[in-house]
């Protein structure tokens, strides 16, 4: 069966800190990957997805960057934190086949900026 | 307006109760339908995928109105332990990477 790994589970930062957040899947190949972020009490926000190596999309502009250096890591990082960036991120894959296939999420790290 | 509207809550129903939350999308071009279980400070869980006939998993069933633009989840016989926020998602494109998260139902199930 498929698994995905988010580490860590929490992470405390100062503003203007680097961050780099990772995510792995196993039991599955070429997954679709995406990062995700909640603010508290509100909805999830897509930041980026990916369908394959080296391919990312980014949904929404702003100081986080992803990458996906190996077919089931995905990876997602900032040179500057902003004390905006506090959240809960979560990363999630689907199989490949279109829309019909439901996303499944990792534990999810909580970042708080200081 | 948001592309996946829910009632925000909270409802607050006692063990054994039927409740229905609804969901509206606006985007026509939706193809996909889930609903996500998401408890206080975890990750969301999918509950189920939403079918055009409607489909039913042991206390729950879900439909979808595809003229109306409306999907809904039923829960009978409500348990303590299904006190949770419910998402209602919407997919769309290829790949589903047009996913749109409703904001969420909170539950409190009462004993």
């Amino acid at each position: 069966s498929q698994t995905i790994h988010q580490w860590p589970a929490t992470l405390v930062q100062p503003v203007g800190s680097p961050l780099s957040l990772e995510c792995t899947v196993e039991g599955t190949s070429n997954p679709n990957l995406y990062w995700y972020r909640q603010a508290a009490g509100r909805g999830l926000q897509l930041l980026f997805y990916s369908v394959g190596i080296g391919q990312i999309s980014s949904e929404v502009p702003q100081n986080l960057s992803a990458s996906r250096p190996q077919d089931r890591q995905f990876i997602l990082s900032s040179k500057k934190l902003l004390l905006s960036d506090s959240g809960f991120y979560l990363c999630a894959w689907s199989l490949r086949g279109g829309v019909r296939q439901p996303q499944h999420f990792g534990d999810g790290t909580r970042l708080s900026i200081l | 307006r948001k592309e996946v509207e829910q009632d925000p809550g909270p409802f607050n129903v006692p063990e054994g109760a039927t409740v229905a939350f609804n969901c509206t999308y606006s985007n026509s071009a939706s193809q996909s339908f889930f609903w996500y279980r998401q408890d206080c400070r975890k990750e969301p869980k999918l509950l189920m995928s939403v079918y055009s006939s409607g489909n039913e998993d042991g206390r729950f069933t879900a439909q979808l109105n595809r003229a109306s633009q409306y999907i809904s989840l039923l829960i009978r016989d409500s348990k303590l332990s299904d006190s949770a926020t419910y998402l209602c998602v919407v997919s769309r494109g290829t790949g589903g990477f047009k996913t749109i998260f409703g904001a969420g139902t909170r539950l409190f199930v009462k004993a």
